[in-house]
């Protein structure tokens, strides 16, 4: 069975960092895309960017460019979503999903970022 | 990048009712579209895929169609339980791109 496990609920001040993650496990992590997508409260969903495990080919949607980094560790078979300095504006949900047409999904870790 | 226009942003229906969804994409994306069906606080959940293939578990009152630019999302029968809110997405070129929503409510 095909599963994506992510990191809990953080809380976190402006300029903090933070790091989340979203396990694979069922399938071949390395031949599988992983994205990443942010819901803000009450609004649609908004795709971050992506990575392939196999070889770390990243890309990011333009919005999301400079704003955050993408990793993946395959020998745990995990990817990162991180931020080096959080702004009270990342206050969001933020799902992993696999591949671009989002066939499998995390259940979202809660990122709230409140002085 | 391409962009999805979703129609209409929100409707309200009755049980029984027979609702379509549509999403126009800017320019031709093939068949490379599936959509989504979120209830509030909970994971997105695919319904279709490829346009028009059904998710495996899904009710047969859901069905999808179109391709090029043009898709529909329909659902033959309304129930209680599909009160949410449903995303188109276009996957056939990058970034993937979110349609901007469409809130059934009953």
């Amino acid at each position: 069975e095909v599963q994506l496990v992510q990191s809990g609920a953080e809380v976190k001040k402006p300029g903090e960092s933070l790091k989340i993650s979203c396990k694979g496990s069922g399938y071949s992590f390395t031949s599988y895309w992983i994205g990443w997508v942010r819901q803000m409260p009450g609004k649609g969903l908004e795709w971050m960017g992506i990575i392939y495990p196999g070889d770390s080919d990243t890309r990011y949607s333009p919005s999301f460019q400079g704003q955050v980094t993408i990793s993946a560790d395959k020998s745990i078979s995990t990817a990162y979503l991180q931020w080096s300095s959080l702004k009270a504006s990342d206050t969001a949900m933020y799902y992993c999903a696999r591949q671009t047409e989002a066939d499998y999904w995390g259940q979202g870790t809660l990122v709230t970022v409140s002085s | 990048d391409i962009q999805m226009t979703q129609s209409p942003s929100a409707m309200s229906a009755s049980v029984g009712d027979r609702v379509t969804i549509t999403c126009r994409a800017s320019q031709g994306i093939s068949h490379y579209l599936a959509w989504f069906q979120q209830k509030p606080g909970k994971v997105p959940k695919r319904l279709i895929y490829a346009s028009s293939s059904l998710q495996s578990g899904v009710p047969s009152r859901f069905s999808g169609s179109g391709s090029g630019t043009e898709f529909t999302l329909t659902i033959s029968s309304l129930q209680p339980e599909d009160f949410a809110t449903y995303y188109c997405l276009q996957h056939n070129s990058y970034p993937p791109i979110f349609g901007g929503g469409t809130k059934v409510e009953i």
